[in-house]
């Protein structure tokens, strides 16, 4: 059965700083890759995925993230941060058989991203 | 937008109660999800569904049940609610199983104190 470690259960920066939150996952098969955000009082949202292709995936609001194969890692990084950052960070993965995973995630425990001005 | 609704925000229930967790989605999406998140664990799958009236065990199934009647709505059983069910749970639903369609779209949560 795969596995999904994040690191660091929390993460403090200043605003303006580079910040990189660590994902590594165990699986012996392809998978998909996924960081989901959570802002407080509300449900989960994509930020990012990987499925196939370029192993840098970028999202609309500057965060981006490599799959690296080898180390089976999947960081998510940002080089300047905001205040408006501070959210709890997941990354998920859904185990891929033959392009199948009937969308089923395995997540990591969150780390939680505080941006102090 | 893709929309996943559940029914309550905040339940407060007694030990003992069934508790019924209500999920609606309005994008025809095939696959539906139950997941409980509690700090420092992260999310956890209790049950999903690929089809009406199919349903498959998760990985902490215990103590839950689950309903599929119709595609839009998946139902959270619990059928004897006890204090350590007390948690924040979510629903979830994707269009199907390659690529882009595994992206699944979350409803609020729900949060469940049992006392």
């Amino acid at each position: 059965a795969q596995s999904v470690t994040q690191l660091d259960s929390q993460v403090p920066v200043f605003e303006e700083a580079p910040v990189e939150l660590r994902c590594n996952y165990s699986s012996s098969v392809s998978v998909y890759l996924f960081w989901y955000v959570q802002y407080p009082n509300q449900g989960l949202q994509l930020l990012l995925k990987y499925l196939s292709g370029s192993t840098l995936v970028e999202s609309i609001n500057g965060f981006e993230a490599e799959f690296n194969k080898s180390q089976t890692s999947f960081h998510l990084r940002k080089p300047s941060v905001h205040i408006s950052d501070t959210a709890e960070y997941f990354c998920a993965v859904s185990v891929t058989a033959g392009g199948t995973s009937y969308g089923k995630l395995t997540f990591g425990q969150g780390t939680i991203l505080t941006v102090h001005p | 937008d893709v929309k996943v609704t559940q029914s309550s925000r905040y339940l407060v229930k007694r030990t003992g109660e069934k508790v019924f967790l209500e999920c609606v989605q309005d994008m025809d999406h095939e696959n539906m999800f139950w997941y409980r998140q509690d700090p420092g664990l992260g999310l956890r799958l209790i049950y999903f569904s690929y089809d009406v009236k199919m349903k498959e065990k998760g990985d902490i199934p215990e103590g839950y049940s689950v309903s599929r009647e119709k595609k839009e709505r998946f139902s959270l059983i619990l059928e004897s609610a006890s204090t350590n069910q007390t948690s924040m749970y979510l629903c979830a639903s994707s269009f199907g199983w390659t690529g882009d369609q595994t992206e699944a779209f979350f409803g609020q949560g729900t949060r469940l104190t049992v006392v």
